[in-house]
């Protein structure tokens, strides 16, 4: 059975904080996405990958980076956690023209 | 950059209604189109994807079409069940299909 892995569903950091969001894959996918969702926002893309250690900014990457030093790996970091990214984050990955499959999800709450 | 607009945002319906959910996108030059399913604080789980080359998928009672050249997809669902209640979301990549862009999502109700 497929599987993407996220390595926390609940989280609690402070601000200020560095926040590492991990996901793994069990797929071969060449591709993988990190994405947040927010009430009333929907699911924004922050970053995806298309291949180890190649990324790709999305549409609100400030405040993040990434890292992909394995195919089945793909790391999300938060170099200094605020209050305003405060989330669910949703990891996912898929072939170029494959179904994408997504993990359960990560909670974080920074207080 | 690739938009995904999904109407309606929200739909409620009594159990055993046939309903249709809506999706337009900007770019058509696309590989495929992704149908998925979210239920309240979980990950999400795909439904149903349709290449570029095809016109529509079925699954169980659901069923998708494509018109690439208009930029429409919409999702069928037949007999409805209060276990269909979830937020229903399309996905496509965007112009460089390497990534994937979302609607908003609709947020479907079946009253039993």
């Amino acid at each position: 059975d497929v599987k993407v892995t996220q390595s926390s569903r609940y989280l609690v950091k402070r601000t200020g904080e560095k926040v590492f969001l991990e996901c793994v894959q069990d797929m071969d996918h060449e591709n993988m996405f990190w994405y947040r969702q927010d009430p009333g926002l929907g699911l924004r893309l922050i970053y995806f990958s298309y291949d180890v250690k190649m990324k790709e900014k999305g549409d609100i990457p400030e405040g993040y980076s990434v890292s992909r030093e394995k195919k089945e790996r793909f790391s999300l970091i938060l170099e200094s956690a605020s209050t305003n990214q405060t989330s669910m984050y949703l990891c996912a990955s898929s072939l170029q023209t494959g179904v994408a499959f997504f993990g359960q999800g990560t909670r974080l709450t920074v207080v | 950059k690739q938009e995904v607009t999904q109407i309606p945002a929200a739909l409620s319906v009594p159990e055993g209604e046939n309903l249709v959910l809506n999706c337009s996108f900007t770019d058509s030059a696309i590989y495929n189109l992704q149908w998925f399913r979210q239920d309240p604080g979980k990950g999400l789980t795909s439904l149903l994807l349709i290449q570029s080359s095809q016109r529509e998928q079925t699954s169980g009672r659901l069923n998708a079409s494509l018109d690439k050249s208009s930029g429409r997809s919409t999702l069928y669902i037949a007999a409805s069940q209060p276990g269909d209640s979830a937020t229903y979301l399309c996905a496509v990549p965007s112009y460089n299909n390497n990534d994937m862009r979302f609607g908003a999502g609709t947020r479907l109700t079946v009253k039993p």
